[in-house]
């Protein structure tokens, strides 16, 4: 079936430390890949997007590549902030459809 | 411009009472999704609207739930005879386009059933 699997947290971190939070996907065909960010107190925000194998999806300094080879779609940064205290969802559309079937979540604690 | 809004932001209900949850979501977006996040967990889809057209029910979880839209922009989700299990933050999201690709998300509802 359909699922998410993401690296248990809490992951907690110096300022500056790099990061890899894991994500790996079963689903049929190559859907599009999300990574998703929850801030204390706020709603889910798309982080970046993948739509194809290969791509890379980038954003604020967060990066994530489409490996359809290891059904993977990784989240790193190089070096992490106390603003990026939050908790990270993997997530993809079931099927091709609007059922976004989404990882527990990860969440990360950056120390200063 | 406007997010995606959701009200109550906290509720908290004895159980047996009814519910009643609010979305208010982008201004044209067609798509209106409802999700429940139990603690710890990710969201898990409940049910789609497609303007006013619920498209798919399939993830509410009893017939106590129930959602409508009925001039396709605001929706509201009511939960009838709560139950301690229904607790959980409720997500709404909303997208662009019939096709979908991103979904852009409210705040969330707390509901806590003692």
């Amino acid at each position: 079936g359909n699922s998410v699997t993401q690296m248990e947290g809490p992951v907690t971190l110096s300022e500056e430390a790099f990061l890899t939070i894991n994500c790996t996907y079963t689903a049929t065909g190559y859907p599009s890949l999300f990574w998703y960010v929850q801030y204390p107190g706020e709603g889910l925000q798309l982080l970046l997007k993948a739509t194809k194998a290969d791509d890379k999806g980038s954003n604020k300094g967060f990066e994530a590549t489409y490996r359809k080879e290891t059904t993977s779609f990784h989240l790193e940064k190089g070096s992490v902030q106390v603003s990026d205290s939050a908790v990270y969802f993997c997530a993809y559309p079931s099927s091709g459809t609007y059922k976004y079937i989404f990882g527990t979540g990860t969440r990360l604690k950056v120390l200063a | 411009g406007a997010g995606v809004s959701q009200s109550p932001r906290y509720k908290v209900a004895k159980r047996g009472q009814d519910v009643a949850l609010r979305c208010d979501p982008i201004s044209g977006h067609v798509s209106l999704f409802w999700y429940q996040q139990a603690l710890g967990q990710g969201p898990e889809f409940l049910t789609y609207f497609q303007n006013e057209a619920q498209l798919d029910k399939s993830g509410l979880p009893s017939d106590r739930f129930f959602a409508e839209r009925p001039e396709g922009s605001v929706s509201t989700l009511k939960i009838q005879r709560t139950q301690q299990e229904d607790s959980a933050v409720y997500l709404c999201a909303s997208s662009p386009l019939t096709i979908h690709n991103e979904q852009f998300f409210g705040p969330g509802t707390r509901l806590t059933v003692l």
